[in-house]
This record gives C-alpha cells, sequence and structure tokens, in this order.
C-alpha cells in the first residue's frame, strides 16, 4: 500500500509568483492535512480537507488556499509568494477521527 | 487551546547514554499524545502514541515515553543511544474531541549523538 506521496520533493519560485504543492494520501482515506514547517517556527497547521471539503484552516493569510479533488488528493496553492514562504510543505493523512496521521516527505519550496 | 512545549531545543548525548527528551502539555481533557522523528530533509515517521490504554507506551527503535496525567508529561527516553538516533524530534496532541486542529506539534528537540 502506497503511503502519503507529495510532489514536487523540491519548488523554487520568485517572489510574487504562485506555487502549486500537490499530495496524494494513503488509499482509501479521505483525509489530508497541510503543515507549513519553516525554520525556527516549528509545524505550523495550514488546512484541512475531508471528502472534498475544507474542513478548518490556521492562521494564515487568504493567499494561503487549496481544494481537495474526488480522488482526495489535494493541491496547496501559495499565491503572491513572500520570501518567507519558504519551507518544508508537509501532507498528512490521518488514519481515524482520532489517530495518529502519517505524513508524505514534503515539498521544499524556496522563494527567491 | 491545546499547546506543546518541548525542553530543550538541543540535547546532546555520549552514544550509549541515556536518552531523555521532555514534552508538556497543556489541555483540558488529556489528549492524545505523540512522538514522532524526521530525519534530515524527510517527513515525520510516527515514533510511538498513546491513547488512553497503558501509560507507558513502547514505539519502535527502541523508545518509550511515559504518560502522566498529573505532571502533563510525555517524556520520551531510550535507555542507550545510536549514532543513528541523531534527528528532530517532535512531540505532538490531538484532542480528544477530534482533529479540526490536526496535531498540534511542538517545536521539536535537535537530538545529537557524541560518539
Amino acid at each position: 500500500e502506497a503511503g502519503v506521496t507529495q510532489s514536487p520533493t523540491h519548488l523554487i519560485k520568485t517572489r510574487g509568483q504562485q506555487a502549486t504543492l500537490r499530495c496524494s494520501p494513503i488509499s482509501g482515506h479521505t483525509s489530508v492535512y497541510w503543515y507549513q514547517q519553516a525554520l525556527g517556527l516549528g509545524l505550523q497547521f495550514l488546512l484541512w480537507y475531508d471528502e472534498g471539503e475544507e474542513r478548518n484552516r490556521g492562521n494564515f493569510p487568504p493567499r494561503f488556499s487549496g481544494r481537495q479533488f474526488p480522488n482526495y488528493s489535494s493541491e496547496l496553492n501559495v499565491n503572491a509568494l513572500e520570501l518567507e514562504d519558504s519551507a518544508l510543505y508537509l501532507c498528512a493523512t490521518p488514519l481515524g477521527r482520532n489517530t495518529e496521521a502519517f505524513f508524505g516527505q514534503g515539498t521544499r519550496l524556496t522563494v527567491v | 487551546a491545546q499547546s506543546v512545549t518541548q525542553l530543550g531545543s538541543h540535547v546532546s548525548v555520549s552514544e550509549g547514554a541515556l536518552v531523555l527528551l521532555r514534552c508538556n502539555y497543556s489541555s483540558s481533557v488529556p489528549p492524545y499524545l505523540f512522538w514522532y522523528v524526521q530525519y534530515p530533509n524527510q517527513g515525520l515517521q510516527l515514533l510511538l502514541k498513546y491513547t488512553s490504554a497503558a501509560t507507558l507506551v513502547k514505539g519502535i527503535n527502541g523508545f518509550e515515553a511515559e504518560f502522566k496525567k498529573s505532571e502533563t508529561s510525555f517524556h520520551l527516553t531510550k535507555p542507550s543511544a545510536h549514532m543513528s538516533d541523531a534527528a528532530e524530534y517532535f512531540c505532538a496532541v490531538m484532542s480528544r474531541g477530534g482533529g479540526a486542529d490536526g496535531l498540534t506539534f511542538g517545536k521539536g528537540t535537535h537530538l545529537i549523538i557524541q560518539p
């Protein structure tokens, strides 16, 4: 069974551009969490998608958005990139409502 | 709101010595607790979890953690450190009410193993 997969592994963008990051959850699971791991800030909760709907979002500006597709894969979009958006973006699939989440390898976004 | 505090952003131990990584949580009710490990340029891997069964939880790679409600702690230990244990370790909490906020993480502890 494939785990959580993310693409691309690395992404370099210029300030002001848009970035699109992709995540496929563990097969058969409908939920996807997105986290940002910026240097010195730990992991910050970004977004939660379940059954195709956005269920919750963290304390991030609206230029961070996303969606979940019918096959439960998800896309994170970051518009008007800023230097501070440089971080490792992690996607995770929770196994159930109150259980652990399994993480992908992440996408390293660098904004120059 | 729940929160997690990891004492010590960096911990250094000698190979073969005891590893102790500290984690305290703040939550109105005992939550679910997790320890994850992150190796350089990789995602997070689950080490162990506490979900209200035994308070002493054994995980992978020889790690274990003890849930102490009175101290609101969930410290991670390993009797004998190995060079391969060098990594970033994260303590995380999830409320029993569900995963609306996903996992709340501590800021992480970088474990350094001295030869």
